[in-house]
């Protein structure tokens, strides 16, 4: 089956600085990639949704020059939590899809984020 | 707007009994519907999904889902549960057409297995 990974699995930050999480489709091309965010003992709340070589589509309420979305090439995604605050402390969880796997999204295992 | 309520937050069942899940939606038309498990440290794992035909769908891990069209509900079961079927399950939903792959969660229930 499809494989997603995320790096890193777990991250402690600074308030005020920025943290990068990556996110790759291992064994196909990802056309759209989404990003997810998980508050403990929640569902997950999608933040946005990116396409290869495209801006990102974001989620109302979800504030695009703090979380910034790439996703420059067919197998990797990236989110950056920039200036991080701990309320920004979350699970985020991403998934990848692609016109040959319709409608169906394969996730990374997730990325804990701690900001202290 | 569109919104999908698994009424359970928790459920706890005895080892070998048999495991129902529900889910309801709410939506404009029928959409796309999706079981999801999440196991801790692992991703989400998709279990079964229905797009279209025969109302009853089988997935993987021995789990079945019916969807009824009057009642919005996609409720998921399994004859008998294993102790590693412990995690927490998610409903999902997609729209039909070009947006079909934004995924809209229910709130999950988690599964508590008893030995």
């Amino acid at each position: 089956g499809a494989v997603v990974s995320q790096h890193p699995s777990r991250v402690i930050c600074k308030s005020g600085t920025s943290v990068k999480i990556e996110c790759r489709s291992l064994d196909f091309q990802a056309t759209t990639m989404f990003w997810y965010r998980q508050f403990p003992k929640k569902s997950l709340m999608l933040m946005a949704t990116s396409n290869e070589g495209s801006k990102a589509t974001y989620e109302q309420g979800v504030e695009k020059d703090k979380f910034l979305i790439n996703h420059a090439s067919l197998t990797l995604s990236t989110l950056t939590v920039t200036s991080a605050h701990p309320e920004d402390s979350s699970f985020y969880i991403c998934s990848a899809t692609s016109g040959t796997l319709r409608y169906e999204q394969y996730f990374g295992p997730g990325t804990r984020l701690t900001v202290t | 707007a569109q919104s999908v309520t698994q009424p359970d937050i928790h459920i706890t069942v005895s080892e070998g009994a048999s495991l129902e899940l529900r889910c309801n939606y709410s939506y404009g038309a029928t959409p796309y519907l999706f079981w999801y498990v999440q196991s801790p440290g692992q991703g989400l794992q998709l279990l079964l999904k229905y797009f279209s035909g025969d109302t009853l769908v089988q997935g993987i891990k021995g789990f079945e889902a019916e969807f009824k069209r009057s009642q919005s509900s996609f409720n998921l079961r399994k004859p008998s549960v294993h102790w590693s079927d412990a995690a927490e399950y998610f409903c999902a939903v997609a729209p039909r057409g070009a947006a079909g792959n934004k995924l809209t969660f229910g709130g999950g229930t988690r599964v508590l297995v008893k030995p």
